[in-house]
């Protein structure tokens, strides 16, 4: 299966402060990446869709100018949560599109991030 | 719209049998997957279904019903480690976006 490396496994921040949050694929080109959320035992849920080099798509209720998405090239994909609060503490998890597999998903090892 | 149902949580005894359906209803259908999560750790692949019937993986099995928008996963020969969450996920829409149900909490006990 397809190596995903997602980096920081934890991050603990400030109210008002931004995260930036890494998600590679190792060994294949990612042309589409997803980022989900999952809040604790809930499911995860889509936040957005990139294409490299193009902006990405917004799942409704994300705001995007507030969970930024930087898909600049086929192996590196960032989510940037700007001016955290408490509330978006919460599981983020990256999975990029691996053409080569099929339709199977492949995750990062997801970021849980507390804002305090 | 886009609805996935699972049951909560279950409870089964170590060494038995136990099975977590989901149904769905969805825009588009392009698979189902099973997949396994253990708390505040990412998901893991248990299984993928296309076509009707019965996919069997180890002590684990799944089965998908494309008429009836349903599919079932089956562990046999229980063990503590498998107490974890089980995701369905349905393959919508394009760039094969995956679309969660709400998981269901298993705990094995001896």
């Amino acid at each position: 299966g397809a190596v995903v490396s997602q980096h920081p496994s934890r991050v603990i921040c400030k109210s008002g402060t931004s995260v930036k949050i890494e998600c590679r694929s190792l060994d294949f080109q990612a042309t589409t990446m997803f980022w989900y959320r999952q809040f604790p035992k809930q499911s995860l849920m889509l936040m957005a869709t990139s294409n490299e080099g193009s902006k990405a798509t917004y799942e409704q209720g994300v705001e995007k100018d507030k969970f930024l998405i930087n898909h600049a090239s086929l192996t590196l994909s960032t989510l940037t949560v700007t001016s955290a609060h408490p509330e978006d503490s919460s599981f983020y998890i990256c999975s990029p599109l691996d053409p080569g597999e099929g339709t199977e998903a492949f995750f990062g090892q997801g970021t849980r991030l507390t804002v305090v | 719209g886009q609805n996935i149902d699972q049951p909560t949580e279950m409870t089964a005894t170590e060494g038995a049998i136990v099975q977590i359906n989901c149904t769905y209803q969805t825009s588009g259908f392009n698979g189902l997957f099973w997949y396994q999560q253990h708390a505040g750790e990412a998901p893991t692949f248990l299984s993928y279904n296309v076509l009707d019937g019965l996919e069997e993986k180890g002590r684990f099995s799944s089965f998908l019903s494309r008429s009836k928008g349903y599919s079932y996963l089956l562990l046999k020969e229980l063990q503590m480690k498998d107490s974890a969450s089980y995701l369905c996920a349905v393959v919508s829409g394009g760039y094969n976006k995956l679309i969660f149900g709400a998981g269901t909490r298993l705990a094995v006990h001896p």
